[in-house]
């Protein structure tokens, strides 16, 4: 059974860049496309965008000029970088893995405070 | 894109049977079957519960059903148990390669 574990810093300041991974147990991140979702506090589900191993992406249209994601092979991990961050990217960030035209494994989520 | 349109609400006795709707547009729901639904207990990570409109992943209780008609899509609880006191979230893959989440509802059993 694919588990998904995400890592990364708890506090990025104002104008710098949010930097995530995600890796994958007990499966290959060759094998499906992988998604990043984020929840601000109180508030909904957001779908930031997905990659896949072949260096495709597809990303939230609100987002793409700031986000960037990539599959790291050789450490059966992926990646989300999301520049120039602000107080409204305060959120708890999920890395998820698909299943066709859905997720279905989840990580716990990493909750991520922008705050100088 | 917008977010899909869900009630913020809804409520039922144990037992009884909601549904919770789920309206798009011809660009996401109406256009594609790949429909999905996720519920959310506090501090967790969401759980798929449907996928492709209308599919149960296995382990997924029979109590949930869905269906679509046009831009709208549709979650039903059937016989409502304390433990399905959650948020649910539907999905839908876009016309724009991506996808996008309804504003969530909270379901409260009474």
């Amino acid at each position: 059974q694919v588990q998904l574990q995400e890592s990364g810093p708890g506090l990025v300041k104002p104008s710098e860049t949010l930097s995530l991974t995600c890796v994958v147990f007990g499966g290959s991140v060759t094998s499906n496309w992988w998604s990043w979702v984020r929840q601000p506090p109180g508030r909904g589900l957001e779908w930031i965008g997905e990659t896949s191993h072949r260096g495709s992406n597809n990303y939230n249209p609100s987002l793409k000029s700031r986000v960037n994601m990539f599959v790291d092979t050789s450490k059966n991990q992926f990646s989300l970088r999301l520049n120039s961050v602000t107080a409204a990217d305060t959120a708890v960030y999920y890395c998820a893995g698909h299943g066709d035209y859905y997720m279905d494994v989840w990580g716990k989520g990493t909750t991520v405070t922008v705050s100088s | 894109q917008s977010a899909l349109t869900q009630p913020a609400s809804v409520s039922g006795s144990p037992g009884q049977a909601i549904t919770i709707p789920c309206t798009g547009t011809s660009s996401d729901v109406g256009y594609y079957k790949y429909v999905s639904w996720y519920q959310q207990h506090p501090g967790k990570a969401p759980r798929l519960i449907i996928y492709d409109v209308t599919n149960r992943p296995s382990g997924v209780s029979c109590r949930f059903s869905a269906s679509k008609s046009g831009n709208t899509a549709s979650l039903t609880i059937s016989g409502l148990q304390a433990e399905d006191e959650a948020d649910y979230y539907c999905n839908s893959y876009t016309r724009s390669n991506s996808y996008v989440f309804g504003t969530g509802t909270k379901v409260t059993v009474l």
